[in-house]
């Protein structure tokens, strides 16, 4: 079947510090990954995305690469916000396909 | 540009009362669109998605329903509302023909309680 796992959270981390959240899939097909945030009483935006294997996708200082012979897209960003405190989202699409298959989201922190 | 809308944006309601929350899409034309529900402290599951009018796939068996009487409108409802129905329901919409490629577009969210 298709699924997405995320890390555990809450990640908690201090100002400036480095961030990863893993995400790894299972999929059918050959995917297109996602990556969402929700900040607190909103709705999800999209993040960044990748459609083929070592595709990086970035946005606002976050990055995530495509591997497809470890089936990961993890987040990363060099240097967090307290802005950035949000729920991540990580997700997967089928190609041809009309839905996602989210991640159960990993919750960040960050302290001043 | 695009603009998806739902609302209300909180809702408390007893158990076994009704319930229709909605959703529109402006500015694009038959769009594939989805309920999603994210319980407390959970991810998202999809609930329902429509790629046409009166086109309504379910993907969990469950105490709601979705219909889709016009082009752009989708709406969710319940005849008897459970406590098990809580949670922070998202409309999204996706630009037709292209699989979701180019990423969803969520509305903003409407939290239900059910008491």
């Amino acid at each position: 079947g298709n699924s997405v796992t995320q890390m555990e959270g809450p990640v908690t981390l201090s100002e400036e510090a480095f961030l990863t959240i893993n995400c790894t899939y299972t999929a059918t097909g050959y995917p297109s990954l996602f990556w969402y945030v929700q900040y607190p009483g909103e709705g999800l935006q999209l993040l960044l995305k990748a459609t083929k294997a070592d595709d990086k996708g970035s946005n606002k200082g976050f990055e995530a690469t495509y591997r497809k012979e470890t089936t990961s897209f993890h987040l990363e960003k060099g240097s967090v916000q307290v802005s950035d405190s949000a729920v991540y989202f990580c997700a997967l699409l089928l190609y041809n396909f009309n839905k996602f298959y989210f991640g159960s989201g990993t919750k960040l922190n960050v302290k001043p | 540009s695009q603009t998806i809308h739902q609302w209300p944006a909180t809702l408390v309601q007893p158990v076994g009362s009704p319930l229709s929350l909605e959703c529109t899409v402006e500015g694009t034309s038959n769009p594939n669109l989805y309920w999603y529900r994210q319980a407390a402290g959970r991810g998202l599951q999809l609930l329902f998605y429509s790629i046409g009018i009166d086109q309504i796939s379910s993907e969990v068996p469950q105490n709601l329903s979705a219909s889709r009487p016009q082009d752009r409108q989708f709406i969710l409802s319940s005849k008897k509302l459970l406590l098990s129905d809580s949670g922070f329901y998202l409309c999204a919409w996706s630009v037709p023909g292209t699989g979701g490629n180019y990423g969803y577009t969520f509305g903003s969210g409407t939290r239900l309680t059910v008491v």
